[in-house]
This record gives structure tokens, C-alpha cells and sequence, in this order.
């Protein structure tokens, strides 16, 4: 079956860079969710978007910013990368609304140095 | 706001031998949805099991079973017959379902690293 696709799986900067994360959600899936996982934490909630329109916004810094296009692949705009910013950002889709299941993408490896 | 806790951050099991990560949440709403998530050392994220909180049922998969105490905002989750590939990290997320409009992130829990002995 065909899963949710992020690209690139690893990338590195330098601080005050920008960055562009890209998702591809799973065939007929609606909606697309970021989250960020720091080394050894959580995942934590950035944004998400229900038919290309924001729909939540949890704990995404300002330098941060997303949409989601009419294909319904998603893109994480990240500009004047900090070192805090090392993460892994998880892209997950789903069929619209609250009652289905996330089905998350291998990740995006974001190195800042 | 919601908050979900594990606090058993490891636990070991014998392969074959049954197990069950811990999970309580606190919340002030009547509808939601809880899951288990396993992050192994690929740190894919996959969805283990699902349970809706108006659902009575505890939800099971296979191995996988869930004990569901909706008044003690507890869910835990009971692995039976332990695997070596059950070796992870476990998360308990918690998704409201009362919010108006489109979709909402997960809240997730701290996770449990689980240890299968051979």
C-alpha cells in the first residue's frame, strides 16, 4: 500500500538558513499534519491543513511556515534555522476529520549546525 | 489544555511473555480518541491500535489489546506473546473530537521504551 512520502529524509544546514521540508500525503488523503520530534522527545504538533486550507496550529515558531497545495502535498517553510531547530519533522495524512487515524511519514532528518 | 502521561519511561519482558505499558490522560472532554503509536529504531511512527472513547468495547489487534477506563482517564495497552520486533519506543496520543472544524493534532505522551529479552 502506498504511504505517506517526505522528501528530503535528511538534510543539513547552517544556522540563519532556510529550509523547505515537502510531503506527499497517502492517495485520496485530505489532510496533512507536521509534527517535530527533538532527540529523545515526543512528537509535537506543529500545523495541519484539511482540503488546503490551516486547519490547527499547535507549537510552530513564527520562522515557520506551510501550506498545502491543490495536489494536497504539503510544504514546511523553515527560514532562520536555529541549532534548537535539529529535529526529526514527521509529515502524517489522513482522510478528513477527527475520527480517522494518522498515518505518518519515515521523516525528515534536519540537521542545523 | 490535554495532557497525556506514561510513566514507566522502560520496560523489559521475556519474548513469549505478556506485557502492558501504562498510559492516563487528563482531559475535561466527554469525546476523544486515544492511540498507541510504536517508534522503533527506524523511528517510523505506526500506528499500533485505536480506541474511541464512546466505545465502551476495549479495542483489540491481534496481540494487541487495550484496557480502556474512561473514569479513571487510564488506557493502557497489554501485549501478549512478546516478539523481538516488539522492541520499541511505545506512545499513548490522545485527539480530541469536540473542537469545531477540520483536524486537530495528536497530544503525545513521554513513551515507554520497551525491551524484549530473547
Amino acid at each position: 500500500a502506498a504511504g505517506v512520502i517526505q522528501s528530503p529524509r535528511h538534510l543539513i544546514k547552517e544556522k540563519r538558513e532556510t529550509a523547505t521540508l515537502k510531503c506527499y500525503p497517502i492517495p485520496r488523503h485530505d489532510t496533512v499534519y507536521w509534527y517535530q520530534q527533538g532527540p529523545g522527545q515526543d512528537p509535537q504538533f506543529l500545523i495541519s491543513f484539511y482540503e488546503k486550507m490551516q486547519s490547527d496550529k499547535g507549537s510552530i515558531p513564527d520562522r515557520f511556515s506551510a501550506q498545502q497545495f491543490s495536489d494536497y502535498h504539503s510544504e514546511l517553510n523553515m527560514s532562520s534555522l536555529e541549532l534548537g531547530d535539529s529535529a526529526l519533522y514527521f509529515c502524517a495524512s489522513s482522510v478528513g476529520g477527527r475520527a480517522h487515524e494518522q498515518y505518518f511519514g519515515p521523516g525528515t532528518r534536519l540537521t542545523v549546525t | 489544555a490535554q495532557t497525556v502521561t506514561q510513566s514507566q519511561p522502560e520496560m523489559s519482558v521475556q519474548e513469549a511473555e505478556t506485557v502492558t505499558l501504562s498510559c492516563t490522560y487528563d482531559t475535561s472532554e466527554s469525546d476523544y480518541y486515544l492511540f498507541w503509536y510504536k517508534q522503533p529504531p527506524s523511528r517510523q511512527m505506526i500506528l499500533v491500535i485505536r480506541q474511541e472513547a464512546y466505545k465502551q468495547q476495549n479495542a483489540t489487534e491481534n496481540r494487541f489489546s487495550v484496557n480502556f477506563q474512561k473514569a479513571a482517564k487510564s488506557f493502557s495497552l497489554k501485549i501478549s506473546d512478546s516478539q523481538l520486533g516488539d522492541a520499541a519506543m511505545y506512545f499513548c496520543a490522545y485527539r480530541s473530537a469536540e473542537t469545531g472544524g477540520g483536524a486537530d493534532g495528536l497530544t503525545f505522551g513521554k513513551g515507554t521504551h520497551l525491551i524484549i529479552q530473547p
